[in-house]
């Protein structure tokens, strides 16, 4: 699976948008990107993902360049709740049973008030 | 979303003593389960992978004689810690795959904090 670079941490104000970024420069033409994040203390919570197109759904939206070399989820109205480490993970063929997922640093964001 | 729950959410035992962390999917089946690993202000560690009714594969440098994963039906898998250390301390999580939604849903469970003094 392609390796991926996102921020150490991003501050965000509670109600504005926060966009967080993702590099996935070599990421191939089979391989989706995904998005999760973890609250502290819990697992891991599914956010989205996509392959080429852009996609949104109720929790973020998320946008990925024309040469998918980068993408930028983006929670339109944050608010405290969303503060937790955000995941971006590229992963070839999410139908193949033996697929897991592999996790990165992550990008700590910090809503505040 | 499916829920995927663990148990226990906490556990602080001996050096020495054994620890079983059980992993459910309680409305879905699953024959696909992972284990991961994190420790304090790091990521998450793939372990193992486990799949019903046969063995789990392990990740490069996780001792399978240590970390004792059974799948004995479609909505448990087991992770046993032998003979646990202070080092093996850490935020133990499983994942479970919703086999009838397809491959690409992948619920976490809410995690256990092993604590080894």
């Amino acid at each position: 699976d392609a390796k991926t670079t996102q921020p150490t941490s991003m501050d965000c104000a509670e109600g504005r948008a926060a966009n967080l970024p993702c590099n996935h420069s070599t990421i191939s033409g089979n391989e989706y990107v995904y998005w999760y994040r973890q609250i502290h203390s819990q697992g891991p919570q599914y956010i989205i993902h996509g392959l080429k197109n852009n996609e949104t759904n109720e929790m973020a939206s998320l946008i990925i360049t024309e040469d998918r070399k980068s993408s930028t989820l983006i929670l339109p109205h944050a608010t405290l709740r969303d503060t937790a480490v955000y995941y971006c993970i590229v992963r070839v063929d999410p139908n193949n049973a033996g697929n897991m997922l592999t996790f990165g640093g992550g990008t700590r964001l910090m809503v505040k008030p | 979303g499916a829920v995927v729950s663990q148990h226990p959410s906490w556990v602080i035992c001996k050096s020495g003593t054994s620890v079983k962390i059980e992993c459910r999917s309680l409305d879905f089946q699953a024959t696909t389960m992972f284990w991961y690993r994190q420790f304090p202000k790091q990521s998450l560690m793939l372990m193992a992978t486990s799949n019903e009714g046969s063995k789990a594969t392990y990740e490069q440098g996780v001792e399978k004689d240590k970390f004792l994963i059974n799948h004995a039906s479609l909505t448990l898998s087991t992770l046993t810690v032998t003979s646990a250390h202070p080092e093996d301390s850490s935020f133990y999580i499983c994942s479970a795959r919703d086999t009838n939604r397809g491959y690409n849903e992948q619920f976490f469970g809410p995690g256990t904090r092993l604590t080894v003094l």
